[in-house]
């Protein structure tokens, strides 16, 4: 049974420039969630996704915006990257029924320079 | 708004005594508590959760987690640690009668010395 994966594992931008990230669920999953998480901090919410709509969504610009497919994977993409932008990027998926806990990726770590 | 505090960036227990990582939270209604790990340059593990019930949970690799609501902690806990236990440990909350967010702690290093 294969867990959260995601692509590429890194990455290295220049400022204003784009990217996207790819995360594929756990079997079973519906729901996804990114995360970024700074060096030496915890991971921040960016937003969830269910039913290819975002359902929930954190304190960060519509610079980042995001997918889900019908198949449940899922893309982040940054606009107009900042240096501030720099960090390891999450995804975790889960069921969308009762309290469930997400499992995780491995990460994108994405550099900007 | 609901947050979640880990008052040590890092914790050094001897290999065979009892560990423990404090984690408290602040939350509007009931709270929906976790905690993960996470090895170097991997992503997140579920270790726990407190949903409701027992206060006592029991989750991954020995370790459990104690829910106080008049303290509102969710400190975690393990009889004996191993040094393959050192990593950084994220406390997290849940609250679905807000905006169903979760927001994770920064983060506690756990050290576990030979």
């Amino acid at each position: 049974d294969a867990g959260v994966t995601q692509s590429p594992t890194h990455l290295i931008k220049t400022r204003g420039q784009q990217v996207t990230l790819r995360c594929s669920p756990k079997s079973g999953h519906d729901t996804v969630s990114w995360y970024q998480q700074a060096l030496g901090q915890g991971p921040q919410f960016i937003f969830q996704y269910y039913e290819e709509e975002e359902r929930q969504r954190g304190n960060f610009p519509d610079r980042f915006s995001g997918h889900q497919f019908p198949n449940y994977s899922s893309e982040l993409n940054v606009n107009a990257l900042l240096l501030g932008d720099s960090a390891l990027y999450l995804c975790a998926s889960s069921i969308a029924s009762g309290i469930a806990e997400q499992y995780f990726g491995p990460g994108t770590r994405l550099t900007v320079t | 708004a609901q947050s979640v505090a880990q008052p040590e960036d890092q914790v050094n227990v001897a290999e065979g005594n009892p560990l423990t990582v404090k984690c408290t939270y602040s939350v509007s209604g009931n709270p929906y508590l976790f905690w993960y790990v996470q090895y170097p340059n991997r992503g997140l593990q579920f270790l726990l959760k407190y949903i409701t019930g027992d206060n006592l949970v029991k989750g991954s690799y020995g370790f459990e987690a104690e829910f106080n609501k008049s303290q509102t902690s969710f400190h975690l806990k393990k009889p004996s640690a191993l040094v393959s236990d050192s990593a950084l440990y994220f406390c997290a909350v849940r609250d679905i009668s807000r905006d169903d967010k979760i927001i994770f702690g920064k983060g506690t290093r756990l050290h576990i010395l030979p």
